[in-house]
């Protein structure tokens, strides 16, 4: 069964620092997402991309975050100078097909101190 | 703008017993597609149960069932002869069939099946 990898699984980093999240799609698929969950709460969107452009973002997806395609196709998810408020977990997926839901990553726990 | 509620935060049932989600959405779409997720203390999130709003039959799968009533906008899940493995979160999601196909969460149901 096809899988989205996400790397790291845990990472912990400074507030201000930079951080990169990591996540290998199933290949050629031209959906794609992140989802944010901060712990013990709802799954919230942050940004779609289809076919290599971001299509839709949320409120949550301001100018600290971006994403990349950096080799064509892994994707990463970009803080620049991350908040105590960032802390959470870090959901790529993508959908199986119109209607048939979404393979999700392990996701990246993120813990900014 | 869609909205998903799940009015119990939490819930706990007897193995082997029986137990009801539930989960209420607004919209004004009449075509849409809804989902019920597990997420374990794992953090997986694993897809349990979908359903077409334009398909009246109830989806089933296995030891799950849903109770959809388009009307009400109400979409319930129903875990039959709970065992300890169904520890869990459970959310529930909504999904246009258009646009970006981005999915709409509730807040979740903590689900605690005792032995």
């Amino acid at each position: 069964e096809p899988e989205v990898t996400q790397t790291p699984s845990h990472q912990v980093t400074q507030m201000g620092q930079e951080v990169i999240l990591r996540c290998v799609p199933i290949s050629n698929h031209l959906y794609f997402y992140w989802y944010r969950q901060i712990l013990g709460q709802k799954v919230e969107f942050l940004v779609s991309f289809y076919n290599n452009e971001i299509s839709e973002k949320s409120e949550i997806f301001d100018d600290q975050f971006s994403v990349e395609r950096p080799d064509g196709s892994n994707f990463t998810l970009k803080i620049r100078s991350t908040k105590l408020e960032d802390s959470a977990m870090y959901f790529c997926a993508n959908p199986e097909g119109v209607g048939y839901g979404y393979t999700f990553g392990s996701g990246t726990r993120l813990t900014v101190v | 703008a869609q909205t998903v509620t799940q009015s119990q935060p939490e819930m706990s049932v007897q193995e082997a017993e029986t137990v009801t989600l539930s989960c209420t959405y607004d919209t004004s779409e009449s075509n849409y597609y809804l989902f019920w997720y597990k997420q374990p203390p794992s953090r997986q999130m694993i897809l349990v149960i979908r359903q077409e709003a334009y398909k009246q039959q109830n989806a089933t799968e296995n030891r799950f069932s849903v109770n959809f009533q388009k009307a009400a906008k109400s979409f319930s899940l129903k875990i039959s002869d709970s065992q300890l493995g169904d520890t869990a979160m459970y959310f529930c999601a909504f999904m246009r069939p258009s646009g970006t196909y981005k999915y709409i969460f509730g807040t979740g149901t903590r689900l605690k099946v005792l032995a």
